[in-house]
Protein backbone atom coordinates (compact mmCIF):
# COMPACT_ATOMS: atom_id res chain seq x y z
CA UNK A 1 0.00 0.00 0.00
CA UNK A 2 0.99 3.78 -0.91
CA UNK A 3 1.41 6.17 2.22
CA UNK A 4 2.08 10.18 1.33
CA UNK A 5 3.36 11.61 3.90
CA UNK A 6 3.24 15.84 4.18
CA UNK A 7 5.73 16.77 7.71
CA UNK A 8 4.24 20.56 7.52
CA UNK A 9 1.29 20.80 8.61
CA UNK A 10 1.05 24.74 8.92
CA UNK A 11 3.37 27.40 6.82
CA UNK A 12 3.87 30.87 6.14
CA UNK A 13 5.44 32.61 3.72
CA UNK A 14 5.29 36.56 2.92
CA UNK A 15 4.10 37.85 -0.54
CA UNK A 16 7.05 37.81 -3.36
CA UNK A 17 9.26 35.42 -1.12
CA UNK A 18 9.83 31.62 -2.10
CA UNK A 19 8.44 28.61 -0.28
CA UNK A 20 8.88 25.22 -0.21
CA UNK A 21 6.18 21.82 0.81
CA UNK A 22 7.62 18.62 1.68
CA UNK A 23 6.25 15.55 0.86
CA UNK A 24 7.89 11.89 1.26
CA UNK A 25 6.05 9.05 -0.11
CA UNK A 26 6.03 4.93 0.03
CA UNK A 27 5.65 2.45 -2.42
CA UNK A 28 6.97 -0.52 -4.33
CA UNK A 29 5.61 0.42 -7.22
CA UNK A 30 8.32 1.89 -10.36
CA UNK A 31 5.35 3.32 -12.24
CA UNK A 32 3.38 6.24 -10.70
CA UNK A 33 2.52 9.81 -10.93
CA UNK A 34 2.81 12.31 -8.40
CA UNK A 35 0.69 15.60 -7.69
CA UNK A 36 0.03 18.58 -5.63
CA UNK A 37 -3.31 19.89 -5.63
CA UNK A 38 -4.45 23.17 -4.50
CA UNK A 39 -7.26 23.46 -2.16
CA UNK A 40 -8.70 27.41 -1.30
CA UNK A 41 -10.51 27.96 1.58
CA UNK A 42 -14.38 26.77 0.29
CA UNK A 43 -13.34 25.95 -2.92
CA UNK A 44 -12.48 23.18 -4.88
CA UNK A 45 -9.55 21.44 -5.12
CA UNK A 46 -7.08 22.22 -8.37
CA UNK A 47 -4.24 20.21 -9.85
CA UNK A 48 -1.43 22.52 -9.60
CA UNK A 49 2.07 20.07 -11.32
CA UNK A 50 2.03 16.46 -11.39
CA UNK A 51 5.37 14.48 -12.25
CA UNK A 52 5.60 11.09 -14.23
CA UNK A 53 7.81 8.57 -11.84
CA UNK A 54 9.76 7.77 -15.53
CA UNK A 55 10.50 11.34 -15.83
CA UNK A 56 13.85 12.94 -14.63
CA UNK A 57 13.43 16.25 -15.43
CA UNK A 58 11.55 18.48 -12.74
CA UNK A 59 7.79 19.55 -13.25
CA UNK A 60 7.37 23.63 -13.93
CA UNK A 61 4.58 25.48 -14.10
CA UNK A 62 4.68 29.53 -14.10
CA UNK A 63 5.66 30.01 -10.71
CA UNK A 64 5.58 26.17 -9.50
CA UNK A 65 7.95 23.87 -9.82
CA UNK A 66 8.65 20.28 -8.07
CA UNK A 67 11.87 18.74 -6.63
CA UNK A 68 11.91 15.20 -7.82
CA UNK A 69 13.99 12.88 -5.92
CA UNK A 70 12.89 9.10 -6.84
CA UNK A 71 15.27 7.03 -4.58
CA UNK A 72 14.75 8.87 -1.70
CA UNK A 73 10.97 8.90 -2.32
CA UNK A 74 10.83 12.75 -1.82
CA UNK A 75 8.41 15.63 -3.74
CA UNK A 76 8.59 18.60 -2.86
CA UNK A 77 6.97 21.76 -3.94
CA UNK A 78 8.90 25.10 -4.72
CA UNK A 79 6.08 28.61 -4.91
CA UNK A 80 8.40 31.26 -6.52
CA UNK A 81 7.16 34.83 -6.45
CA UNK A 82 4.47 34.01 -3.74
CA UNK A 83 0.80 35.56 -4.04
CA UNK A 84 -2.03 35.99 -1.94
CA UNK A 85 -3.94 34.07 -4.09
CA UNK A 86 -1.76 31.08 -3.30
CA UNK A 87 -3.05 31.28 0.07
CA UNK A 88 -4.78 27.90 0.69
CA UNK A 89 -4.26 24.07 1.95
CA UNK A 90 -1.82 22.09 -0.80
CA UNK A 91 -2.44 18.07 -0.82
CA UNK A 92 0.67 15.80 -2.21
CA UNK A 93 -0.50 12.57 -3.98
CA UNK A 94 0.11 9.28 -5.52
CA UNK A 95 -1.76 7.52 -8.02
CA UNK A 96 0.04 3.94 -9.71
CA UNK A 97 -0.70 4.11 -13.16
CA UNK A 98 -1.58 0.35 -13.47
CA UNK A 99 -4.81 1.08 -12.31
CA UNK A 100 -5.21 4.66 -12.69
CA UNK A 101 -7.86 4.47 -10.09
CA UNK A 102 -7.46 5.60 -6.93
CA UNK A 103 -5.32 8.95 -5.58
CA UNK A 104 -3.56 8.63 -2.36
CA UNK A 105 -3.13 11.94 -0.53
CA UNK A 106 -1.41 13.24 2.24
CA UNK A 107 -2.47 14.73 5.36
CA UNK A 108 -1.98 18.77 3.73
CA UNK A 109 0.05 21.46 4.53
CA UNK A 110 -1.50 24.82 4.95
CA UNK A 111 0.12 27.87 3.34
CA UNK A 112 -0.33 31.36 4.52
CA UNK A 113 0.70 34.21 2.59
CA UNK A 114 0.86 37.29 4.45
CA UNK A 115 1.86 40.79 2.85
CA UNK B 1 -19.52 25.90 -16.54
CA UNK B 2 -18.55 22.46 -17.70
CA UNK B 3 -16.72 21.44 -14.45
CA UNK B 4 -17.73 18.35 -11.97
CA UNK B 5 -21.32 19.51 -9.97
CA UNK B 6 -22.59 18.18 -6.77
CA UNK B 7 -25.03 18.68 -5.18
CA UNK B 8 -26.11 19.47 -2.43
CA UNK B 9 -23.68 21.91 -1.37
CA UNK B 10 -24.47 21.20 2.42
CA UNK B 11 -26.94 18.82 3.92
CA UNK B 12 -27.08 18.85 7.89
CA UNK B 13 -29.18 15.89 9.41
CA UNK B 14 -30.36 14.25 11.86
CA UNK B 15 -28.84 10.84 13.58
CA UNK B 16 -30.38 8.06 11.61
CA UNK B 17 -31.51 9.53 8.64
CA UNK B 18 -30.60 8.11 5.06
CA UNK B 19 -28.76 10.91 2.72
CA UNK B 20 -28.20 11.18 -0.89
CA UNK B 21 -25.75 13.10 -2.28
CA UNK B 22 -25.54 13.27 -6.30
CA UNK B 23 -22.70 14.02 -8.71
CA UNK B 24 -22.47 14.89 -12.37
CA UNK B 25 -18.96 14.72 -13.97
CA UNK B 26 -17.31 16.37 -16.72
CA UNK B 27 -19.40 14.82 -19.75
CA UNK B 28 -16.54 13.11 -21.81
CA UNK B 29 -15.20 11.68 -18.47
CA UNK B 30 -15.73 7.82 -17.87
CA UNK B 31 -14.40 7.42 -14.73
CA UNK B 32 -15.69 8.92 -11.55
CA UNK B 33 -14.17 8.81 -7.78
CA UNK B 34 -15.88 9.59 -4.71
CA UNK B 35 -13.63 10.46 -1.45
CA UNK B 36 -14.15 11.41 1.78
CA UNK B 37 -12.60 14.40 3.48
CA UNK B 38 -12.56 15.05 7.53
CA UNK B 39 -11.49 18.15 9.09
CA UNK B 40 -7.60 18.69 8.90
CA UNK B 41 -7.13 15.60 6.77
CA UNK B 42 -6.60 14.84 3.21
CA UNK B 43 -9.48 12.98 0.95
CA UNK B 44 -9.36 9.26 1.56
CA UNK B 45 -10.73 7.49 -1.27
CA UNK B 46 -14.60 5.76 -0.91
CA UNK B 47 -15.03 4.28 -4.57
CA UNK B 48 -14.49 4.38 -8.35
CA UNK B 49 -16.69 3.96 -11.31
CA UNK B 50 -15.46 3.39 -14.98
CA UNK B 51 -19.24 3.45 -17.00
CA UNK B 52 -21.16 2.15 -15.06
CA UNK B 53 -19.36 -0.81 -13.53
CA UNK B 54 -18.20 0.07 -10.19
CA UNK B 55 -14.41 -1.44 -10.22
CA UNK B 56 -12.94 -0.52 -6.69
CA UNK B 57 -14.60 -0.04 -3.03
CA UNK B 58 -12.51 0.96 -0.07
CA UNK B 59 -12.93 -0.72 3.06
CA UNK B 60 -13.96 2.43 4.05
CA UNK B 61 -17.41 2.18 2.64
CA UNK B 62 -19.18 0.15 5.07
CA UNK B 63 -22.45 -1.31 4.37
CA UNK B 64 -24.57 1.79 5.03
CA UNK B 65 -22.87 3.31 2.32
CA UNK B 66 -23.86 2.70 -1.54
CA UNK B 67 -23.19 3.96 -4.34
CA UNK B 68 -24.20 3.75 -7.75
CA UNK B 69 -23.59 5.06 -11.55
CA UNK B 70 -26.86 3.34 -13.42
CA UNK B 71 -25.98 4.87 -17.20
CA UNK B 72 -22.41 5.87 -16.86
CA UNK B 73 -23.08 9.81 -16.38
CA UNK B 74 -24.25 10.71 -13.28
CA UNK B 75 -23.73 9.47 -9.47
CA UNK B 76 -25.20 8.80 -6.35
CA UNK B 77 -24.20 8.28 -2.82
CA UNK B 78 -26.48 6.95 -0.44
CA UNK B 79 -25.72 6.74 3.18
CA UNK B 80 -28.10 5.08 5.52
CA UNK B 81 -28.97 5.63 9.02
CA UNK B 82 -26.57 8.31 9.47
CA UNK B 83 -23.72 8.52 12.11
CA UNK B 84 -22.00 11.43 14.11
CA UNK B 85 -18.86 10.51 12.68
CA UNK B 86 -20.06 10.35 8.86
CA UNK B 87 -19.49 13.91 9.60
CA UNK B 88 -17.24 14.98 6.96
CA UNK B 89 -17.06 16.32 2.97
CA UNK B 90 -17.63 14.37 0.32
CA UNK B 91 -15.79 15.06 -3.34
CA UNK B 92 -16.27 14.09 -6.31
CA UNK B 93 -13.84 13.53 -8.96
CA UNK B 94 -13.82 12.24 -12.52
CA UNK B 95 -11.42 11.87 -15.05
CA UNK B 96 -10.71 11.22 -19.16
CA UNK B 97 -10.54 7.62 -20.27
CA UNK B 98 -7.64 6.31 -22.01
CA UNK B 99 -5.34 6.20 -18.68
CA UNK B 100 -4.64 9.84 -17.91
CA UNK B 101 -4.83 9.63 -14.26
CA UNK B 102 -5.38 13.45 -13.60
CA UNK B 103 -8.80 13.95 -11.77
CA UNK B 104 -10.96 16.93 -11.67
CA UNK B 105 -12.67 17.53 -8.27
CA UNK B 106 -16.14 18.89 -7.63
CA UNK B 107 -17.01 21.46 -4.85
CA UNK B 108 -17.85 18.77 -2.49
CA UNK B 109 -20.84 18.46 -0.32
CA UNK B 110 -20.33 19.21 3.23
CA UNK B 111 -22.30 16.59 5.63
CA UNK B 112 -22.83 17.20 8.81
CA UNK B 113 -24.65 14.55 11.45
CA UNK B 114 -25.93 16.55 14.63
Amino acid sequence: AQTVTQSQPEMSVQEAETVTLSCTYDTSESNYYLFWYKQPPSRQMILVIRQEAYKQQNATENRFSVNFQKAAKSFSLKISDSQLGDTAMYFCAFIYTGTASKLTFGTGTRLQVTL
Amino acid sequence: DTGVSQDPRHKITKRGQNVTFRCDPISEHNRLYWYRQTLGQGPEFLTYFQNEAQLEKSRLLSDRFSAERPKGSFSTLEIQRTEQGDSAMYLCASSLPGGDPEQYFGPGTRLTVT
